[in-house]
């Protein structure tokens, strides 16, 4: 069964520019959660997708949005890049077939910001 | 953004010794997890944890689940240079058990030498 898979695997971008990260989930699972990891703020949650509508939000600013498809896979969007939003993002898939469901983390895209 | 207290930061041991690490927060969670992660990968899912009290193994892995719901634990016996990694505690705290948001501990970060 083949993970989770995040493309692109690296991306730079200057400030003001904007970026797409996609993400496919495990075969079967329906949830899409993103998370932002960086160095001083650690794994810090971002949003979270379920059947195409968003479940829940973490506290970043409107920049940062994202959207899931039928077939489960997302993409996440940054608008007027920072440099501050130079990090790795995570995207996570689970089955949600029950409570508390475990989430399976792709490897992420590294994004740099100059 | 939030955390959890994660300890120790770092750990530098021998091959063969016995490792703890510990994870608390201020509220309760009804699931903990344990993560690790190697350089430039994400989080890869060790243990899962649903229940108060409950102690659960993986190979050399042990966690146990705060009875308090406040903190959880992690033991690697007999470490091994490829236990080298980051290790992440993360907690579900949603009792509604609608959301696959996570919070993360800060990290231990794990050196074996042989």
């Amino acid at each position: 069964k083949a993970g989770v898979t995040q493309t692109p695997r690296y991306l730079i971008k200057t400030r003001g520019q904007q970026v797409t990260l996609s993400c496919s989930p495990i075969s079967g699972h329906r949830s899409v959660s993103w998370y932002q990891q960086t160095p001083g703020q650690g794994l810090q949650f971002l949003f979270e997708y379920f059947s195409e509508t968003q479940r829940n939000k973490g506290n970043f600013p409107g920049r940062f949005s994202g959207r899931q498809f039928s077939n489960s896979r997302s993409e996440m969007n940054v608008s007027t890049l920072e440099l501050g939003d130079s990090a790795l993002y995570l995207c996570a898939s689970s089955p949600r077939t029950r409570m508390g469901e475990k989430l399976f983390f792709g490897s992420g895209t590294q994004l740099s910001v100059l | 953004g939030q955390q959890l207290n994660q300890s120790p930061q770092s750990m530098f041991i021998q091959e063969g010794e016995d490792v703890s690490m510990n994870c608390t927060s201020s509220s309760i969670f009804n699931t903990w997890l344990w993560y690790k992660q190697d350089p430039g990968e994400g989080p890869v899912l060790l243990i899962a944890l649903y229940k108060a009290g409950e102690l659960t193994s993986n190979g050399r892995l042990t966690a146990q689940f705060g009875i308090t719901r406040k903190d959880s634990f992690l033991n690697i016996s007999a470490s091994i240079p490829s236990d080298v990694g980051i290790y992440f505690c993360a907690g579900q705290a949603d009792l509604s058990y609608n959301t696959d948001k996570l919070i993360f501990g800060t990290g231990t970060r794990l050196q074996v030498f042989p």
